[in-house]
C-alpha cells in the first residue's frame, strides 16, 4: 500500500545543514514534495522534484531522490531558527487524482 | 502571489450540528482538494475534485461529508451530524492541473474544527 515515513524529530545548531530524510512506497509515485508547517500555520509548499529526476537545488534547499531506494532527503543549508518547523514530505499518487499521501512529518528544532 | 485562503479559521460546534468549511482556490486552479489533520496524526487525504464532480475520494469520505463548487470561486466542504471523531484541521488545496504534467497542490491555512 501507500506510505510514507519519516524520522520525528531533527535537533540542529544555526548555520549547520539539516537533512530531513524520507521513504516512500508507491513506485507509480510521479512527483514528490516538501511542505513546511509553522505552528498555527498551513502547509507551505517548499520544494518538489519529478521523479525521473534525481536532484534538485533551489536556493538553500537541496532535494536528492534516489528512486531505486525509494528514499528522498532535504538538505537546508545554512540552517537558520527561522527554519524551525514541522516538514512533511509528500508523494503524488498517479491515480485518477494525484492526491498527496503525507509523511508523519520532521519537526526541526534549529538551536541558536 | 496567489494563494488559497479558507474561512473560518477557527470553528466551533456543538456534536450533531452540521458544519460548512469554506475555501477559495487559486483563481486559475482546476484541481480541488481536502485533506485533514486530526491532532497528532498524519495530514490524510478527504477528496479530490475536478469539472464539477468528485474524482477520487478516500475511506474517511463517507455519506457524512458532501463538496459543492457553489459558484465560480468557492469550494465548500459540509459535514452533517458531525461527531467527537471530526474535530481536526481541515486542509483545502488546489492545483493548476493533475495528470501527466501535474502542478503541485497549493494549501490554505486550513481551519480548525472542534466538535463539543
Amino acid at each position: 500500500g501507500e506510505d510514507v515515513e519519516q524520522s520525528l524529530f531533527l535537533s540542529v545548531r544555526e548555520g549547520d545543514s539539516s537533512v530531513i530524510n524520507c521513504t516512500y512506497t508507491d513506485s507509480s509515485s510521479t512527483y514528490l514534495y516538501w511542505y513546511k508547517q509553522e505552528p498555527g500555520a498551513g502547509l507551505q509548499l517548499l520544494t518538489y522534484i519529478f521523479s525521473n529526476m534525481d536532484m534538485k537545488q533551489d536556493q538553500r534547499l537541496t532535494v536528492l531522490l534516489n528512486k531505486k531506494d525509494k528514499h528522498l532527503s532535504l538538505r537546508i543549508a545554512d540552517t537558520q531558527t527561522g527554519d524551525s518547523a514541522i516538514y512533511f514530505c509528500a508523494e503524488s499518487i498517479a491515480d485518477s487524482s494525484y492526491k498527496l499521501i503525507f509523511g508523519s512529518g520532521t519537526r526541526l528544532l534549529v538551536r541558536p | 502571489e496567489p494563494e488559497v485562503t479558507q474561512t473560518p479559521s477557527h470553528q466551533v460546534t456543538q456534536m450533531g450540528q452540521e458544519v460548512i468549511l469554506r475555501c477559495v482556490p487559486i483563481s486559475n486552479h482546476l484541481y480541488f482538494y481536502w485533506y485533514r489533520q486530526i491532532l497528532g496524526q498524519k495530514v490524510e487525504f478527504l477528496v479530490s475534485f475536478y469539472n464539477n464532480e468528485i474524482s477520487e475520494k478516500s475511506e474517511i469520505f463517507d455519506d457524512q461529508f458532501s463538496v459543492e463548487r457553489p459558484d465560480g470561486s468557492n469550494f465548500t466542504l459540509k459535514i452533517r451530524s458531525t461527531k467527537l471523531e471530526d474535530s481536526a484541521m481541515y486542509f483545502c488545496a488546489s492545483s493548476e492541473r493533475g495528470g501527466v504534467g501535474t502542478q503541485p497542490q497549493h494549501f490554505g491555512d486550513g481551519t480548525r474544527l472542534s466538535i463539543l
